[in-house]
């Protein structure tokens, strides 16, 4: 099983700043699938970046992702109120299907 | 609009079971596979399930392998996850969610499972 590491687990951070979040995996990811999601409290997780760097339909452009192999990185370039929130990856290139354990971006 | 809706959760004791189901609704769903992710505080996010669209191919965690079962009824729309056994470690927020391409881009509200008691 591919276990992802996600760093840091905390970020406080203020509106207008940029971010990158970072997700190793244990091993290498094959073809680069992995995914970032976004949840909210109460809410189920969102879709925001598939295949390492390609964006889901209706996410913001400050929102990329990059990496490949076993080092990923999500970043957000300018930061927005309802950008806070917490962030996951998960990879799909071995099974079973694994998660980060999530990293939180809250406002300092 | 593509909506998934989970059902079936509440609070059961160790040893019982529960059926979840999840409506689905806004996208051809026997076009794609279909899985079950839970969370907790303490684990985090789970993949616990998933089935293919004709159910010729399923998979299960290492958790859950001989206790739940997935399944899908694709005249209904409907997702299923049968859950025998339960144990403590179970209690979870378990969420429906869309395959696509290995990666899940549409999720439920999920239904609360509670085993206690």
């Amino acid at each position: 099983e591919i276990v992802l590491t996600q760093s840091p687990g905390t970020l406080s951070l203020s509106p207008g700043e940029r971010t990158t979040l970072s997700c190793r995996a244990s091993q290498s990811v094959s073809s680069n699938y992995l995914a970032w999601y976004q949840q909210k409290p109460g809410q189920a997780p969102r879709l925001l970046i598939y295949g390492a760097s390609s964006r889901a339909t209706g996410i913001p452009d400050r929102f990329s992702g990059s990496g490949s192999g076993t080092d990923f990185t999500l970043t957000i370039s300018r930061l927005e109120p309802e950008d806070f929130a917490v962030y996951y990856c998960q990879q799909y290139g071995g099974s079973p299907r694994t998660f980060g354990q999530g990293t939180k971006l809250e406002i300092k | 609009e593509v909506q998934l809706v989970e059902s079936g959760g509440g609070l059961v004791q160790p040893g019982r079971s529960l059926r979840l189901s999840c409506a689905a609704s806004g996208f051809i769903f026997d076009d794609y596979a279909m899985h079950w992710v839970r969370q907790t505080p303490g684990k985090g996010l789970e993949w616990v399930s998933g089935i293919n669209w004709n159910s010729a191919e399923i998979g299960y965690a290492d958790s859950v392998k001989g206790r739940f079962t997935i399944s899908r009824d694709n005249a209904k729309n409907s997702l299923y996850l049968q859950m025998n056994s339960l144990r403590a470690e179970d209690t979870a927020l378990y969420y429906c969610a869309k395959n696509m391409g290995g990666y899940f881009d549409y999720w439920g509200q999920g239904s609360q499972v509670t085993v206690s008691s």
